[in-house]
């Protein structure tokens, strides 16, 4: 296992442009999740894949937010007119339909920072 | 709606001594799933630890053990023979077995743990 990567680690923008992030998961695993964590925080789950399907969204994701996961592999996270407030580490996890306890392995996140 | 509850936002231990990190939970479902992850600094999460709750019989992983305590809602994370490199944040995670379509982890808010020489 090469591990869940994601790209880029860092991410300054200014305030009202668009971002967008990729992650990568473990090859064989076929469910993709999407959290935001804030300092001093733990993760707060924003949206899940299975396969290609988005099968759940947090009431965390506004409308100004959009995942893909167009072909069940790599997935997207894209913001639109990004807000100070949208400053956090993003990050991606990964787990397998099949495994008793779907544990869920994690990369080592995107750090967004608004100005 | 379940949440996690770790009270301890700091803890410190000397090197090769042993530490408890404590959490708590509050759900009304049955079967379930608790994790211990950890996160040192500007590094990634990873896993240390996980329980099912159906299991009685407390997890260990090499110098990790969990005391789980299912009527009491308990799941705290004890570290034996502290290391350096055990220096991070650690995180209790809950899932659920039965909440629908998603398996998302519900997390505490951590406790920063530092290891003394």
């Amino acid at each position: 296992d090469t591990g869940v990567s994601q790209d880029p680690r860092h991410k300054i923008t200014k305030r009202g442009q668009n971002v967008t992030f990729r992650c990568d998961p473990i090859s064989e695993h076929n469910r993709l999740y999407w959290y935001r964590q804030t300092l001093g925080q733990g993760p707060e789950f924003l949206t899940y894949f299975q396969n290609e399907a988005q099968l759940e969204k947090s009431r965390l994701l506004s409308d100004r937010f959009s995942a893909e996961r167009p072909k069940g592999s790599f997935s997207t996270l894209e913001i639109q007119r990004t807000e100070q407030g949208d400053s956090a580490m993003y990050l991606c996890a990964s787990s397998r339909t099949g495994d008793l306890t779907d544990t869920q392995y994690f990369g080592p996140g995107t750090r967004l920072t608004v100005l | 709606a379940q949440t996690v509850t770790q009270s301890q936002p700091e803890m410190s231990v000397q090197e090769a001594e042993t530490v408890t990190l404590s959490c708590t939970y509050d759900t009304s479902e049955s079967d379930y799933y608790l994790f211990w992850y950890k996160q040192p600094p500007s590094r990634q999460m990873i896993l240390v630890i996980r329980q099912e709750a159906y299991k009685q019989q407390n997890a260990t992983e090499n110098r990790f053990s969990v005391n789980f305590q299912k009527a009491a809602k308990s799941f705290s994370l004890k570290i034996s023979d502290s290391q350096l490199g055990d220096a991070a944040m650690y995180f209790c995670a809950y899932r659920g077995l039965y909440g629908g379509a998603t398996n998302k982890l519900i997390f505490g808010t951590g406790t920063l743990l530092a290891v003394q020489p």
